[in-house]
């Protein structure tokens, strides 16, 4: 069964540090997300790509932070500078219709 | 502003209790999608089940069952004998229809920590 796939599956950087968190979705998919979960916290939306742009983002999704799908295949997040409270579980997730999304088994992120 | 509320943070049961999670949730469109995702501890999310504001037909699968009630805003998920397996974290989430464009962002709740004891 296709699935979607992250990596690494733990990054740890130093604070100030860029990071780029790697996702491959489900190929026949259209819609890619990512979602954090801070430690023990719920899941919290980040932003939505279709057709080759943001379609929606959240206030978490500041400057620091960006999105790129740099081929057919990779949907990356990437974080500028990172900060001690960037550290958390970073899920990717795609949709074929937009509604029922899948996750991918998540990057935790580790700033120290 | 949709919203989704898991008032229990965490449900301890002994193997073979039958056990409901709670989810109540708050949105003002007509047209939404309810879900369930279990969390094991390994971390990752599992997909269990999708339902759309349309269909308030209750839905079983195996051991899971699902009780969704519109006039209360409530979609509620009941484990039956349960086992250690299904010890998680579950989260409940919403999404609203955006227009046309299809898309639309989960917003979850809380989650509910259960504990399955031998």
């Amino acid at each position: 069964e296709p699935e979607v796939t992250q990596t690494p599956s733990h990054q740890v950087t130093q604070m100030g540090q860029e990071v780029i968190l790697r996702c491959v979705p489900i190929s026949n998919h259209l819609y890619f997300y990512w979602y954090r979960q801070i430690l023990g916290q719920k899941v919290e939306f980040l932003v939505s790509f279709y057709n080759n742009e943001i379609s929606e983002k959240s206030e978490i999704f500041d400057d620091q932070f960006s999105v790129e799908r740099p081929d057919g295949s990779n949907f990356t997040l990437k974080i500028r500078s990172t900060k001690l409270e960037d550290s958390a579980m970073y899920f990717c997730a795609s949709s074929i219709s937009g509604y029922e999304q899948y996750f991918g088994p998540g990057t935790r992120l580790t700033v120290t | 502003a949709q919203k989704v509320t898991q008032a229990q943070t965490e449900i301890s049961v002994v193997e073979k209790e039958d056990v409901t999670l709670d989810c109540v949730y708050e949105t003002r469109d007509t047209t939404y999608y309810l879900f369930w995702y279990k969390q094991p501890p390994s971390g990752e999310l599992v997909f269990l089940i999708r339902r759309n504001s349309f269909d308030e037909q209750n839905e079983i699968s195996g051991r899971y069952s699902w009780n969704f009630q519109k006039s209360t805003s409530s979609f509620n998920f009941t484990i039956t004998a349960s086992q250690v397996v299904d010890s998680a974290v579950y989260f409940c989430a919403l999404s609203e229809a955006e227009g046309n464009s299809g898309y639309s962002t989960l917003t979850f709740g809380k989650g509910t920590m259960l504990l399955v004891s031998p």
